[in-house]
């Protein structure tokens, strides 16, 4: 089975601060690993993933996150934040092969204050 | 390209009765796959599909169904409306070249009364 936790269901920054928004999952085989951003009243818009090679992945929007196995992690981070980003983020796991879904964390939900 | 399109956006019903959703995945992408969002549960995955088959189904009860067309369009029926099925239905779609993204729809808001 595979999960996902999001630590911190709301994460309140500075314009112009860091932004860290913590994942660690949970898989019984090499995972593929996504980040999402959703917007009020939208859908889901992928930011990033990792599938396999080098564990730092870069985005959309400035975004990037580092998979690091030996701490089943994969924290999403940009390093200025823009009032534009203020959104709920969502990490997601696939297993690959026949498990054609995603199981998603809980949601992050960040405030980027002026 | 045009993007996963869900119909309707917004959809008002009263407990026992039933719905059907409908999704129209991007251009030339095969696999067809549904999620729920609840302020309470999150995000959960109902079913996916591909190729007009069922290939893997979440853990939801069996009054929630589903269906894909050769055109790779897909409905999902809801039978006996709950108040607990009120959420946000997710449509995602995706290539299915090994695990390529999910691209989401903007989704359809069913509230039950």
């Amino acid at each position: 089975a595979q999960s996902v936790t999001q630590l911190g269901s709301h994460v309140s920054v500075s314009e112009g601060a860091l932004v860290l928004l913590r994942c660690n999952y949970s898989s019984s085989v090499p995972p593929y690993l996504f980040w999402y951003v959703q917007y009020p009243n939208q859908g889901l818009q992928l930011l990033l993933k990792y599938t396999t090679g080098a564990t730092l992945v870069k985005g959309i929007n400035g975004f990037e996150a580092e998979f690091k196995k030996s701490e089943t992690s994969f924290h999403l981070t940009k390093p200025s934040a823009h009032m534009s980003d203020a959104a709920e983020y969502f990490c997601a796991v696939s297993s690959g092969g026949s498990n054609y879904k995603l199981t998603f964390g809980k949601g992050t939900l960040l405030t980027v204050n002026p | 390209k045009a993007g996963v399109t869900q119909t309707p956006r917004y959809l008002i019903k009263t407990r026992g009765q039933q719905v059907t959703l409908s999704c129209s995945p991007i251009s030339g992408h095969r696999s067809v796959s549904w999620y729920q969002q609840t302020p309470g549960q999150g995000l959960q995955f109902l079913f996916e599909y591909f190729s007009e088959t069922q290939r893997n189904k979440g853990n939801f009860p069996g009054r929630f169904s589903g269906r894909q067309f050769s055109n790779s369009r897909s409905e999902m029926n809801v039978s006996t409306l709950e108040l607990g099925d009120s959420a946000l239905y997710l449509c995602a779609s995706s290539t299915d070249r090994g695990q390529e993204t999910q691209y989401f729809g903007p989704g359809t808001r069913l509230l039950v009364l």
